[in-house]
């Protein structure tokens, strides 16, 4: 059974860059069938999704957030990351990482980690 | 301002059947699968309806999802305690490539 979880810095400075782990186990993230997403939830407000690659390397990003975002495969095949640069208090949120298979919806979640921006 | 629309709250009285509505538009519900996601804040989503209206292995069959032109409803039969929850809707929106979610319907059973 594969489970997917988070693992990063709570706090983060304002400006810096957040930077973000998603360990997968009971899987690997090399196959073909899924994708490796990250979301997002802000307190008080909805999910927001920020990104996705797949076992290529091939990334589709949300546009809102493109020109801060980098995911990225890990070296070995049980990791994937999420680097967001130039961050503010509006990037404080609980971010998921989540496994996705084509037209058959984000399956396996994180449990989640919370990343706070502030000085 | 979420691109997918859903009421901000729903409610039911244990037994019920309870509907959530979510539109959108053309280039997300119009042309593609619908996906409906259970939250309780502070744990892992869950999937709960994938292409518009089947359920994932066990998701029981008192839910149930449907689509028409660009909008959809998940519809709960027999509420219990246990669906007070945060429900989103969710589709690949084809001009922002990207997936988009609705801004999520908070469901009490009174």
């Amino acid at each position: 059974q594969v489970q997917l979880q988070e693992s990063g810095p709570g706090l983060v400075k304002p400006s810096q860059t957040l930077s973000l782990t998603c360990t997968v186990s009971g899987g690997s993230i090399s196959s073909p069938d899924y994708y490796w997403s990250w979301i997002r939830h802000h307190p008080g407000k909805g999910l927001e999704w920020v990104g996705y690659i797949y076992y290529s390397g091939s990334t589709f990003y949300n546009p809102s957030l493109k020109s801060r975002v980098t995911i990225s495969l890990g070296t070995s095949k049980k990791q994937f990351s999420l680097n967001l640069r130039s961050v503010t208090a509006a990037d404080t949120a609980v971010y998921y990482c989540a496994r996705g298979e084509y037209d058959n919806g984000m399956d396996v979640w994180g449990q989640g980690t919370t990343v706070t921006v502030s000085s | 301002q979420s691109v997918l629309t859903q009421p901000p709250s729903a409610s039911g009285t244990p037994g019920q059947r309870v509907t959530i509505s979510c539109s959108g538009s053309g280039s997300n519900i119009g042309s593609n699968y619908v996906y409906w996601y259970h939250h309780l804040p502070g744990t892992a989503p869950k999937l709960l309806i994938y292409r518009n209206n089947r359920r994932p292995s066990g998701v029981p069959d008192r839910f149930s999802g449907s689509k028409s032109g660009t909008s959809a409803s998940l519809a709960i039969s027999g509420l219990r305690s246990e669906d007070e929850a945060d429900y989103y809707c969710a589709a690949w929106d084809d001009s922002l490539s990207g997936w988009v979610f609705g801004g999520g319907t908070k469901l009490t059973v009174l």
